[in-house]
């Protein structure tokens, strides 16, 4: 199994829900990593978890509260969201130790905040 | 910290050969990684450089000089399933960092 599953796919929420973005790999892979991003940009670094410990936040709003609550699964959860988050959220895998840089990317999921 | 370069767009036509270039400034380098992505999909690792060199892989090869900061992707014998969003990435501690990409049209 060489896949990072993302779900929902899409999902629209109002400024005042709560909502969570769920990933799962089975690759035995010990980082996951949350990335956000816009059309026409690249992937922006948001957290990344080693060993299912936060290892780096990239100064993410509190509005993003990511779990980890075991080494297959990485949850974002959202709160108070701006329609300016409204965005492709990536999930990505790696075995942290990998030289290559190589990550594995789920499909993602594309939020719209109304 | 880092930054990439590469070109925003480039086009082509079927059958052709098309290089995408990466400049980078680092403050440590850990090699150069090449990924695609087509629209509306997830960014799939294609290649990575940790030494000078050129690293093949079927149609795709990609070069890194380190002296030059510089790097490319080649892409050989162009098909319109080419058409894509293509990004140059470096490593920064735990993080893995994307130039701003570019996308490739290819044309019949």
């Amino acid at each position: 199994d060489t896949e990072v599953t993302q779900t929902p796919k899409h999902l629209v929420m109002g400024m005042t829900n709560k909502k969570s973005l769920k990933c799962e790999q089975h690759m035995g892979h010990r980082a996951m990593y949350w990335y956000k991003q816009k059309a026409k940009k690249p992937p922006e670094l948001m957290f990344v978890y080693s060993y299912e410990k936060l290892s780096i936040n990239e100064s993410v709003p509190s509005r993003f509260s990511p779990e980890c609550p075991n080494s297959s699964l990485l949850n974002l959860h959202l709160h108070a969201l701006q329609p300016e988050d409204s965005a492709l959220y990536l999930c990505a895998s790696n075995t942290r130790l990998a030289p290559t840089g190589e990550l594995f990317f789920g499909e993602g999921s594309r939020l719209t905040v109304l | 910290g880092q930054s990439l370069e590469q070109p925003s767009e480039v086009t082509a036509v079927e059958g052709a050969i098309v290089q995408i270039n990466c400049t980078y400034q680092t403050s440590g380098f850990y090699g150069l990684s090449w990924y695609q992505q087509h629209d509306g999909g997830a960014p799939t690792f294609l290649s990575y450089n940790g030494l000078d060199g050129l690293e093949e892989t079927g149609r795709f090869s990609s070069f890194l000089s380190r002296s030059d900061s510089y790097g490319y992707l080649l892409l050989q014998e162009l098909q319109m399933k080419d058409s894509a969003s293509y990004f140059c990435a470096v490593r920064e501690g735990g993080k893995l960092i994307f130039g701003q990409g570019t996308e490739l049209s290819v044309k019949p």
